[in-house]
């Protein structure tokens, strides 16, 4: 079974600073990747996905993640974060012939104005 | 975008009673429906696949018996903790990909809080 590894428990900086959130994934054939995002007090909401194409994916709200498959990593960027990218964020992988989405523990960000 | 939405959002109940969750996808059809269970500071772990007119794929560890899914029709599928205890306390969530989308986007539900005293 394919498992998600995210680096940083909690992130705390300070607006305009820059976010990188790491994630890497154990499974050895094809995989779609993921980054959600759960605001306080509501539910999932879809980033940006990969499928194919194009390992720089660009997501909503500025937010970026580079698929490097050789290192088996998805890690989500934002050049300048605000005091609203405040959540918790959940990489999450699935391999091209399942169904079934893994999710990575979760980092929180907070962002201090 | 799709909505996915679950109640009620939050129940206390008291140890050995049943609990039932409701998922409904409220502007498209889903076939299939997740269930995933949160603890804190924790990762969504996948309890079960819900399909509608079949039964429902649990995943290795998760008690069927405990955790009873029906997904009545292509818009609903309920989850009902029965003879709950306190370990059950937990937060749900539910998500479905709509009909025909390969799986490519699941759209969640905003979760439901389940205290058991």
């Amino acid at each position: 079974a394919q498992s998600v590894s995210q680096h940083n428990h909690h992130v705390i900086l300070s607006e305009a600073a820059s976010l990188e959130l790491g994630c890497n994934y154990s499974y050895g054939g094809t995989v779609n990747l993921f980054w959600y995002v759960q605001y306080p007090g509501q539910h999932l909401q879809l980033l940006l996905k990969y499928f194919s194409g194009d390992p720089l994916v660009k997501g909503i709200k500025g937010f970026e993640a580079e698929f490097i498959k050789s290192k088996f990593s998805f890690n989500l960027r934002k050049p300048s974060v605000q005091w609203s990218d405040t959540a918790e964020y959940f990489c999450a992988v699935r391999p091209s012939n399942d169904y079934k989405l893994s999710f990575g523990a979760g980092t929180t960000v907070t962002v201090r104005a | 975008g799709a909505v996915v939405s679950q109640h009620p959002s939050r129940v206390i109940c008291k140890s050995g009673t049943s609990v039932k969750i409701e998922c409904r996808s409220l502007d498209f059809q889903a076939t299939t429906m997740f269930w995933y269970r949160q603890f804190p500071k924790k990762s969504l772990m996948l309890m079960a696949t819900s399909n509608e007119g079949s039964k429902a794929t649990y995943e290795q560890g998760v008690e069927k018996d405990k955790f009873l899914i029906n997904h009545a029709s292509l818009t609903l599928s309920t989850l009902t903790v029965t003879s709950a205890h306190p370990e059950d306390s937990s937060f749900y969530i539910c998500s479905a990909p709509p009909q025909g989308s390969s799986y490519n986007e699941q759209f969640f539900g905003p979760g439901t809080r389940l205290t058991v005293l």
